[in-house]
This record gives structure tokens, sequence and C-alpha cells, in this order.
């Protein structure tokens, strides 16, 4: 079972904004800075696109950015584009468990 | 460019051995912590190990501990997991990754770079 908790699904139209959010405690996304998010299509491997909770790596587009409240991130895509269709996975270290992913969150672009 | 291949996937019976290798190039492994990823078929990612730039430290997934070996080769800029006692639930793609902080004492647990994983399937 994943400490953090992740929509299954979302879905948008091409323009649009989406986010996904990515819940977890005060033992992880509370406690710890150093929380990403990945970007996997099918077959590929995963991409960073987020990390520090919402500092974008090099070549990753500003269309793609990240906020935290609580025990909550939150990753918002806006200008949906048809490339955006993919996975998202959030991450967080968590004390004596190691890194931990949600579950992932399937992103239909309609 | 930063490139991470991995080989030595395939398909082993439960409780035999493998060992999966990466290749790095483009970067020096030896300032860097390195991960292995893997993903079961049709599921979300998961953590399996880390090891640090001399290789003296590492972290597992307890699902793993005592089973699974990280370990690495700078001088070769190979990372490896051997994985013994191998059972079905340890049917994945394995990704190996790089962790994101230069020279870093500990772990940033953020990964930069993947490469495109190998296969791995215990059945009998």
């Amino acid at each position: 079972q994943s400490a953090l908790t992740q929509p299954a699904s979302v879905s948008g139209s091409p323009g649009q904004s989406i986010t996904v959010s990515c819940t977890g405690t005060s033992s992880d996304v509370g406690d710890y800075a150093h929380v990403s998010w990945y970007q996997q299509h099918p077959g590929e491997a995963p991409k960073l696109i987020i990390f520090d909770t919402s500092s974008r790596p090099s070549g990753i587009s500003h269309r793609f950015s990240a906020s935290k409240s609580g025990h909550t991130i939150s990753l918002t895509i806006s200008g949906l584009q048809t490339d955006d269709e993919a996975d998202y996975y959030c991450s967080s270290y968590v004390r004596d468990r190691g890194l931990v992913f949600g579950g992932g969150t399937r992103l239909t672009v309609l | 460019e930063v490139l991470l291949v991995e080989s030595g996937g395939g398909l082993v019976q439960p409780g035999g051995s493998l060992r999966v290798s990466c290749a790095a190039s483009g970067f020096s492994l030896s300032n860097y912590w390195m991960a292995w990823v893997r993903q079961a078929p049709g599921k979300g990612l998961e953590w399996v190990a880390n090891v640090n730039q001399n290789g003296d430290d590492s972290n597992y997934v307890d699902s793993v501990k005592g089973r699974f070996t990280i370990s690495r080769d700078n001088a070769r800029n190979s990372l490896y997991l051997q994985m013994d006692s191998l059972r079905p639930d340890d049917t994945a793609v394995y990704y190996c990754a790089r962790d994101f902080g230069w020279g870093s004492y500990s772990p940033l647990w953020i990964f930069d770079f993947w490469g495109q994983g190998t296969l791995v399937s215990v059945s009998s």
C-alpha cells in the first residue's frame, strides 16, 4: 500500500489545465522537502518533471508547475497538449522506508 | 549526453538468481548515489535499493532485504543488482536511476536520469 495517495485518473481537453493531487502524511510530504513528480509515457522510462516540491529541471516546460499545502502536493499542467497524456507519479522520502512513490495517475487528454 | 543502459534481464525460475547491470556514460558514476527502481507489469513504480558513491552505504526496500544486493564498479562506470531467492512478485522492469545530488553525502531521493529498463520475469 502506497504511503502517497493519488487519484487513479484525471482527464482534460487540449488547452485546459488539470491538477493531480498527491496526499501524504506528516512523515513524508509534510516533513520532507525533496518531493518529486515523474512523467511516464507508455513503454518508456519515467522522466523527472518536478523536484524539491516545485522546481523544474532544465528543459521541462513552464506548463508544468507544482505546489504544496500541508500534507498534499499538487501538480498542475496548463495548456494541455496531446503529448501530456501519460502516467504521473509523485514521490517522497519516508524515514525508515526509503523512497515511496504514489500509486500513479493516468492523464487522458480528450 | 547522460546515458544509462540496463542489461541482464530474463526469465528465471522461482528461487533462482539473476544479476542485472547498468552501464553509465556521459558522466562519472563515482560522483553520484545510484538506485534501482522497478515496475511490475501494469503497476506503479517501486524503489528497490540505492548505493552511495563509494559503495559502502546502501539502502533497500523491506521486501528485498536479505535477497538483493546493490553494488557498483566505478572504474567500469557500472551499477549492479544481484537478485537471489527470486519470487514471482519480483517480476518487473528494473530501471537504473541516477540520484540528483552531485557529490552529496546523503541521497536526495530525486532521480534525474533513468535507463530504459530490463525485464526480469520470475516464473516456473
